[in-house]
This record gives C-alpha cells, structure tokens and sequence, in this order.
C-alpha cells in the first residue's frame, strides 16, 4: 500500500482565518513533505520533516506553520494567508534510507488540497 | 546545482502510436531520477525511477524510460500511446531529502 491521504480535498478561507491541513499516512515512511503546486507548474518544496524533526525550510513565510505530531502525521497550520496562497499543497512521504547522502527513495504523494483565499 | 529540463511544453501524439517525453539532466555524482504523472486536479502518482543498473527502466501503465549517461537523458516512451494518457508529466531528480522537478509537459494523446 502506497497510499498517503490528506484532508480536507477543497479549503475555501478569508484572509484572517485559521485553518489546518492534514496528511496520513501507513507506509512506516520517516520523511513526510509538504510541496506547493500552482496550476500547471512544477511542485516547490516547502518543508521537509524527518524522524519527527523540521529538517527543511525553504524559506517559507511564517503564515504557515508545519507540525509533524507523530511518524504518521503531518499538518499545515495557515494563518493570515494571501490570495496568492491560493494553490494546491501536496503532501509526500518516503522511508529515510541514504546512499552518500543522497535518498534513493521514492517519493508518494497525496491527492492534495486545492486551497483558495479570498 | 542539480536541475533537470524537460524541453517541450507540449507533446501530442495520436492513439496507438508511440510517444516519448524528454529529460535532461545535470547533476554532480550518481543521478536519482524520476517520473510522475499528474491527471488533472490530482497528485503526482509515481511512474519509475531510475538509480542504477539497467539503463532501461519499466514503469507503471506499460511506460519505460531510457537513461543514456553520455547525453544525460532521461527520456519517458511507451509503445502505444492511449488516450487515457493524456496528462502533465514531470521528470525529477532526487537531490538530498528533496525532489527537484522539470517545468512539466502536457501529453496530449488524440483518438
């Protein structure tokens, strides 16, 4: 099973609203990300955690903030987001295997969830 | 820097004929590549990946890729294209923990 699971599928929010994203998944995987996607673009990393711990921040503003409660679970917690927040986020995840630094593993993502700020 | 580039924004092909989509590399070491595919309002569902051995790698859907060190290619084919094909395809390379991924190209596979 290679499945990784995020909720909700569509998130409408005001600019001064909080809100949460969440992703699950049961593959034992130790690396979970979350990825930002506009239409038709390529992905852009945005946090990567690993064993639990914050190991990346692609410089991301702090409206939204990661937590990674357990091995299983990944959240994104938004607040006072932009309309050009507006995007799909993807969540993946990957076992925490390396060869000369470099993990040769694959990368599972979610569905998504298509976020609109108005 | 490690990157990939997929050259063409768009690939159209007609159903039943083959179809290939195009990566280069440019990596330090041992390149980890990727390909995924992305329906509409989607994820990215994981095609193949190459990280040694043989240089041609089956995939997922009846897809294949070829890796070709000397011309740092990466290139996505099937056989017989279908219809149901038709997606946005991106190629990555895997650089630390992170995936870097190409700008993407839209296959259009016409009936």
């Amino acid at each position: 099973d290679t499945e990784v699971t995020q909720t909700p599928k569509h998130l409408v929010m005001g600019m001064t609203n909080k809100k949460s994203l969440k992703c699950e998944q049961h593959m034992g995987h130790r690396a979970m990300y979350w990825y930002k996607q506009k239409a038709k673009k390529p992905p852009e990393l945005m946090f990567v955690y690993s064993y639990e711990k914050l190991s990346i921040n692609e410089s991301v503003p702090s409206r939204f903030s990661p937590e990674c409660p357990n091995s299983s679970l990944l959240n994104l917690h938004l607040h006072a987001l932009q309309p050009e927040d507006s995007a799909l986020y993807l969540c993946a995840s990957s076992s925490r295997r390396t060869s000369g630094g470099v993990s040769p593993d694959t990368q599972y993502f979610g569905p998504g969830t298509r976020l609109t700020v108005l | 820097a490690q990157s990939v580039a997929q050259p063409e924004d768009q690939v159209n092909v007609a159903e039943g004929n083959p179809l290939t989509v195009k990566c280069t590399y440019s990596v330090s070491g041992n390149p980890y590549l990727f390909w995924y595919v992305q329906y509409p309002n989607r994820g990215l569902q994981f095609l193949l990946k190459y990280i040694t051995g043989d240089n041609l790698v089956k995939g997922s859907y009846g897809f294949e890729a070829e890796f070709n060190k000397s011309q740092t290619s990466f290139h996505l084919k099937k056989p017989s294209a279908l219809v149901s094909d038709s997606a946005l395809y991106f190629c990555a390379v895997r650089t630390g923990t992170a995936l870097i991924f190409g700008k993407g190209t839209t296959l259009s596979v016409s009936s």
